[in-house]
């Protein structure tokens, strides 16, 4: 049984470029959350998704959008990178509407130059 | 305030050790706790739940404490395998709100 899966593992951007960081959820899991780890800190939420909408979000500007396919996987789109966008990008799934027991994915390390 | 408040640590113990820290949160309204651990570079996973009552797993007891917003976490008879960062994480609304980490090195 696969677990949370992320894609790519690690990225180099450069400043005001774009990015798009991919998840695939467990299997059995309908709902996504992003996280963004700085160094030395604990995840920060990002958003939620669940049946295809953003459900929840947490303190980050605009720049940050995200999407939910059908079948559950999960884009994070990221624009205008700044230097401060380097972080270990974090995809967590889990189950229903109640379930909050979130399963990671090993995450994508952004470095912005 | 940060909504979730841990002690950094780090704690260096030796094998056998008990080791012990907590954190604190701010939103009275949150719903559920958890431990998570994170390993140098690799993602969190799930150490257990905390419920108001206590509960243990193993060598690991959590509690919580709700009118003080404070939440324990107690690892006896430490083993290597034990050195890793403890997340404090609380949910409200969906959201799991994380804090810093607690780091534990165990040496022999």
């Amino acid at each position: 049984d696969a677990g949370v899966t992320q894609s790519p593992t690690h990225l180099i951007k450069t400043r005001g470029q774009q990015v798009t960081l991919r998840c695939s959820p467990k299997s059995g899991h309908d709902t996504v959350s992003w996280y963004q780890q700085a160094l030395g800190q604990g995840p920060q939420f990002i958003f939620q998704y669940y049946e295809e909408e953003e459900r929840q979000r947490g303190n980050f500007p605009d720049r940050f959008s995200g999407h939910q396919f059908p079948n559950y996987s999960s884009e994070l789109n990221v624009n205008a990178l700044l230097l401060g966008d380097s972080a270990l990008y974090l995809c967590a799934s889990s189950f229903g509407q109640d379930d909050t027991e979130a399963f990671f994915g090993q995450g994508t390390r952004l470095t912005v130059v | 305030r940060k909504e979730v408040e841990q002690d950094p640590g780090p704690f260096n113990v030796p094998e056998g050790a008990t080791v012990a820290f907590n954190c604190t949160y701010s939103n009275s309204a949150s719903q559920s706790f958890f431990w998570y651990r994170q390993d140098c570079r690799k993602e969190p996973k799930l150490l257990m739940s905390v419920y108001s009552s206590g509960n243990e797993d193993g060598r690991f007891t959590a509690q919580l404490n709700r009118a003080s917003q404070y939440i324990s976490l107690l690892i006896r008879d430490s083993k290597l395998s034990d050195s890793a960062t403890y997340l404090c994480v609380v949910e409200w609304k969906y959201k799991l709100s994380f804090g810093a980490g607690t780091t534990v090195t165990v040496r022999a």
